[in-house]
């Protein structure tokens, strides 16, 4: 099975900030990468697919990058609405693993 | 407006059974794959398990298998998950995902882009 881990676990930031946070799988995974962004109590939000593309009605502030194994989700300049949860999920096999997550909390 | 409904959470005895539903609404059902995917309170998420728009394709976590069944009715745009010998570790809030692809497949560029609000399970003696 793959396994997916995040980098780091948790983060402070300030607003206007800029942040990465990263992604690494067990074994390549092409650009089979996805990103999601969750709040507390609220469903998973679907930011990235093929680990750059982004999807529809996502604010250009938040892009993707990598293949293989290892990966990136940026956002360029940290909003309040982007205090969040991010988890990035492989969908290269069928077993579609999620990453353990990466908390963004105010600074 | 894509909706996703989950029932039939609740509390339930370890080693007996519950069947969740997900109704959807608000784009073509036969159109897309769907998952079902559980978060532990105050854990990450896991997915559990998903079927293709034709009822092909299903998979399962590894941590469920042989134990949880998908299945999935077009004409009631729905999606089902019977669960067995239901655990302990098995308690989290269930989320019934819509799938940006009809198929599920390998290296097949899915990702859920629709989510439902979830329902708790809770096995507990």
């Amino acid at each position: 099975d793959i396994q997916m881990t995040q980098s780091p676990s948790s983060l402070s930031a300030s607003v206007g900030d800029r942040v990465t946070i990263t992604c690494r799988a067990s074994q390549s995974i092409s650009i089979y990468l996805n990103w999601y962004q969750q709040k507390p109590g609220k469903a998973p939000k679907l930011l990235i697919y093929a680990a750059s593309s982004l999807q529809s009605g996502v604010p250009s502030r938040f892009s993707g990058s990598g293949s293989g194994t290892d990966f990136t989700l940026t956002i360029s300049s940290l909003q309040p609405e982007d205090f969040a949860t991010y988890y990035c999920q492989q969908s290269y096999s069928l077993l579609f693993t999620f990453g353990p997550g990466t908390k963004v909390d105010i600074k | 407006e894509v909706q996703l409904v989950e029932s039939g959470g609740g509390l339930v005895q370890p080693g007996r059974s519950l069947r969740l539903s997900c109704a959807a609404s608000g784009f073509i059902f036969d159109d897309h794959a769907m998952h079902w995917v559980r978060q532990a309170p105050g854990k990450g998420l896991e997915w559990v398990t998903g079927i293709g728009w034709n009822g092909a394709g299903a998979d399962y976590a590894d941590s469920v298998k042989g134990r949880f069944t998908i299945s999935r009715d077009n004409a009631k745009h729905s999606i089902y998950l019977q669960m067995n010998s239901l655990r302990v570790e098995d308690t989290a809030f269930y989320y019934c995902a819509k799938d940006i692809r009809p198929s599920i497949a390998a290296a097949g560029f899915n990702g859920f882009d629709s989510w439902g609000r979830g329902t708790l399970v809770t096995v507990s003696s």
